[in-house]
């Protein structure tokens, strides 16, 4: 079966480092999209990609970066991870009739 | 600006009562809208939606009521099951065929025993 998979579950990581997330799907699906999940706040769209090369801002992109060199991948990345980014995050992908696929996310952790 | 409102943070019911979760909107122009459920540990999954069309609709023991000129939807649950348990979302298409949905804040539903 296709499917979206999330690597780390958990992460712990010191503040000012760089992290990636691992984002890998096989519905061989254009569109991916991540989000952040913050009590308070709902789920809020960070980064997305409509496409292979292509990469648009979401609503809270600051300190994120994606890039797409393929159709199944699209890491998120920190570049220098701040408490404020200790989250949970999560990969979609945006089907039709029913919004997104979610992945199972993962647990970030700044310290 | 929270285009998709979700006021109640928490909600309690006995097994077997109904649950309803609430919704309101600002923005006229969304045309749909969906409700996620989200187990601890899992990402959200979808769970039924509706078109601005319709003022109803239902599956099963889920059913989601839109009225547009309230910009406000509700979930009700009937009759509510431990395993309904989790935290519920509401959502809408932020532009239409952009795939971008704007997410409530979530109401964690709690159905006791």
């Amino acid at each position: 079966d296709a499917e979206i998979t999330q690597s780390p579950r958990h992460k712990i990581t010191e503040t000012g480092r760089q992290v990636t997330l691992a984002c890998h799907q096989t519905w061989n699906h254009n569109n991916m999209f991540w989000y952040r999940q913050d009590l308070g706040h709902g789920l809020r769209l960070i980064h997305y990609s409509y496409g292979v090369q292509d990469t648009n801002k979401g609503e809270v992109s600051d300190g994120y970066s994606v890039s797409r060199s393929n159709t199944e991948d699209l890491p998120l990345t920190l570049e220098s991870a701040a408490s404020s980014q200790t989250s949970v995050y999560f990969c979609a992908n945006p089907g039709t009739y029913y919004g997104y696929t979610f992945g199972s996310g993962t647990r970030l952790t700044v310290v | 600006d929270q285009q998709v409102k979700q006021n109640s943070p928490s909600l309690s019911v006995q097994e077997g009562r109904i649950s309803i979760l609430n919704c309101d909107y600002t923005n006229s122009m969304f045309d749909y809208f969906l409700w996620y459920k989200k187990y601890p540990a899992e990402g959200p999954t979808f769970l039924i939606s509706i078109s601005s069309i319709k003022d109803k609709n239902e599956d099963g023991r889920f059913t989601v009521f839109l009225n547009k000129s309230a910009k406000h939807l509700s979930l009700h649950i009937v009759p509510s099951q431990p395993g309904d348990s989790a935290v519920y979302f509401c959502a809408a298409p932020f532009i239409s065929g952009t795939y971008k949905y704007i997410f409530g804040t979530g109401t964690r539903l709690k159905v006791l025993a």
